[in-house]
């Protein structure tokens, strides 16, 4: 079946530290990737995605590369800041005649001043 | 342009009471969900509709959860009675024909059974 991994949160790093946050995935045909952000009281965005393999989605910093040998879809950010604090979730979508999410368990950073 | 609204943003009921919480969708999204995101989790579809059409109810627990879409538009998910393991975020998002890929999502509905 289809399922999303995600690395067990909490993460917290300081103001301008390197963030990771790794995603593998399991799908059968060719999904494509996102990555929403949910901020506190709110509901989740998207934050970048990707719809093949090799590609490269970016915003506000953050990229992820969509990686099919290694099924993997890592969120990455050079420099993170007080308000990237949030929970991260990994998600892929399947077509098959229909959209379906699968979202992982989300991975909540809290980034210190 | 509005996003997702999403009406209560917090309900507090006690065990077997019923509860309703509703949804309206970005103007021109013909595609509808809800899901069910308990703390500490990612979101879980419940529904899927395409215009008025329930297409993807397979995740709905039928003996008490229902969902409505009457007019193709604005949405209305329903428990009743309500459980204690009800206790969660419910979310909605739309998306258009042309945007599939992409879902926009109220702020939910967090539920409290007591």
């Amino acid at each position: 079946g289809n399922s999303v991994t995600q690395m067990e949160g909490p993460v917290t790093l300081s103001e301008e530290a390197f963030l990771t946050i790794n995603c593998t995935y399991t799908a059968t045909g060719y999904p494509s990737l996102f990555w929403y952000v949910q901020y506190p009281g709110e509901g989740l965005q998207l934050l970048l995605k990707a719809t093949k393999a090799d590609d490269k989605g970016s915003n506000k910093g953050f990229e992820a590369t969509y990686r099919k040998e290694t099924t993997s879809f890592h969120l990455e950010k050079g420099s993170v800041q007080v308000s990237d604090s949030a929970v991260y979730f990994c998600a892929l979508s399947v077509s098959s005649g229909t959209y379906k999410y699968i979202f992982g368990t989300g991975t909540r950073l809290k980034v210190l001043a | 342009e509005a996003g997702v609204v999403q009406s209560p943003r917090y309900k507090i009921i006690e065990k077997k009471q019923p509860v309703a919480f509703w949804c309206n969708p970005i103007s021109g999204h013909n595609t509808l969900y809800w899901y069910l995101q308990n703390l500490g989790q990612g979101p879980e579809l419940l529904i899927r509709y395409e215009n008025e059409e329930a297409v993807d109810d397979s995740q709905l627990p039928k003996d008490r959860f229902s969902a409505e879409r009457l007019k193709g538009v604005d949405s209305t998910l329903k428990i009743q009675p309500a459980e204690l393991g009800d206790s969660a975020v419910y979310l909605c998002a739309s998306s258009s024909g042309t945007t599939h890929n992409e879902q926009f999502f109220g702020p939910g509905t967090r539920l409290t059974v007591l």
